[in-house]
């Protein structure tokens, strides 16, 4: 079957402007990740999706990081006012909690450069 | 949160050679995941280990929970093996902790 979609593949941007990111995860999977990727290291977990409600974005930097999943599918991540430190690639994960394993299985990122 | 540490951080190996990657973590884990992240950017389900052994071909990897590390094992090494090997895993709140990854070249 398909896997987690992500677009736009590359954003760039300029500082102070507003990005929308969009995932599209594995179909029937109730669990959805945002995480974020700099050069030269792991990912960096944001915020975490159960069905429709986020159930844990302790991982958000700050207020300019926002998520939605509407109806409990696709999901999209808001970042307002750009900085060049947001730079980096932005990853989506999906996973079906419902059975013994929670295997998380993540799309090919967004990559986002703010001049 | 939990710590993850991976050893080595590099690798250079021949073709045809063996490896172990290992991961340690700081407390013990619900879920442990390993990755290999291509030179495009893609991050590959390796295994979904949080305890025992589990092969698939020439990898394979053992989670020892109790003493809280993890190893993956190369074997016969190929040019396409190249890349990052990243191993990550939480303690229930669902979020993965990854490490810093190990960098591995297999060189012909």
């Amino acid at each position: 079957g398909a896997g987690v979609s992500q677009t736009p593949s590359n954003k760039v941007t300029e500082k102070g402007k507003y990005v929308e990111l969009r995932c599209d995860p594995i179909s029937g999977h109730t669990a959805l990740y945002w995480y974020r990727q700099s050069l030269g290291q792991g990912p960096e977990f944001l915020i975490y999706f159960q069905g429709t409600g986020a159930a844990d974005d302790s991982g958000l930097p700050n207020d300019r990081f926002f998520a939605v999943r509407p109806e409990g599918s696709v999901s999209t991540l808001k970042i307002q006012r750009t900085e060049r430190g947001d730079s980096a690639v932005y990853l989506c994960a999906s996973s079906f909690t419902g059975g013994g394993s929670d295997t998380q299985y993540f799309g090919p990122g967004t990559r986002l450069t703010v001049l | 949160g939990i710590q993850v540490e991976q050893s080595p951080p590099d690798l250079i190996l021949q073709e045809g050679a063996n490896s172990t990657l290992r991961c340690n973590f700081s407390d013990s884990v619900n879920n442990l995941q390993w990755f290999h992240q291509n030179p495009w950017g893609q991050l590959i389900n390796l295994f979904y280990i949080p305890s025992g052994t589990k092969q698939n071909g020439r990898l394979s990897a053992t989670t020892v929970a109790t003493e809280r590390y993890s190893l993956l094992y190369i074997s016969s090494s190929q040019t396409t093996d190249s890349g990052v090997y990243f191993c990550a895993g939480h303690t229930g709140r669902r979020a993965l902790t990854f490490g810093s990854g190990t960098r591995l070249q297999v060189q012909p």
